[in-house]
């Protein structure tokens, strides 16, 4: 199992350009969250997914949309990326039930200049 | 608000000595408290989970306490080691449910001295 996986590690931008974070994960998992984690600040909820086809805000939404066409697959989007997106994303997923505990990715640093 | 606070923002200690952190919640009724190991580039690794009805729980020389009244938990690490340096966060779950809708602290970075 490669657990969940994220593309690309790190990434720079320019203010106003678009692009999107992949993150996939092979253990079957229902649950599927996107987290950024900035200094100082902990790691912040962005959106959610409890299944293919439905998902729903975290705590920091705005400017960032997602979409779960597959188990498998999360991909978050910026839109029209802001330095105020500089930070480490974090894509977990869990399954319902046993120890409630998330698996998270590896990170993706992003940097918008 | 609702809010979340690990009291140390560093902690440093001596080899074999027990580590404790600890991690406050204000404006909550947690039914899950997790805490997380997080190692420098990587994402948080899973180590404890507690629930609102236990008081403690014990993995090998990790030890968790959940005090609803206080509306506190203590991570302990007894015998520390200098592999045991990362960042600790802990990660409030309201619902009780593995819906990854979970509320960190800002995290402690450990640093056990050989």
């Amino acid at each position: 199992n490669a657990g969940v996986t994220q593309t690309p590690k790190f990434q720079v931008l320019k203010t106003g350009q678009s692009m999107t974070l992949q993150c996939a994960q092979d253990m079957n998992h229902e649950y599927m969250s996107w987290y950024r984690q900035d200094p100082g600040m902990g790691l912040r909820l962005i959106h959610y997914s409890v299944g293919a086809g439905i998902t729903d805000q975290g705590e920091v939404p705005n400017g960032y949309n997602v979409s779960r066409s597959t188990t498998e697959d999360f991909p978050l989007r910026l839109l029209s990326a802001a330095p105020s997106q500089t930070s480490v994303y974090f894509c977990a997923s869990s399954s319902p039930g046993g120890a409630n505990e998330q698996f998270f990715g590896p990170g993706t640093r992003l940097t918008v200049l | 608000s609702q809010k979340i606070e690990q009291n140390s923002e560093a902690l440093n200690i001596q080899e074999g000595k027990t580590a404790t952190l600890t991690c406050n919640y204000t404006n909550y009724s947690p039914a899950y408290l997790q805490w997380y190991r997080q190692d420098p580039g990587r994402g948080p690794v899973f180590l404890l989970l507690i629930r609102e009805n236990e008081k403690e729980k014990r993995k090998e020389r990790l030890k968790v306490t959940f005090d609803t009244t206080l509306k506190q938990s203590l991570f302990h690490i007894t015998a520390s080691q200098p592999a045991d340096s990362a960042t600790y966060l802990c990660a409030l779950d309201p619902l009780g449910t593995s819906y990854g809708k979970l509320t960190f602290g800002q995290g402690t970075i450990l640093t056990v001295h050989p």
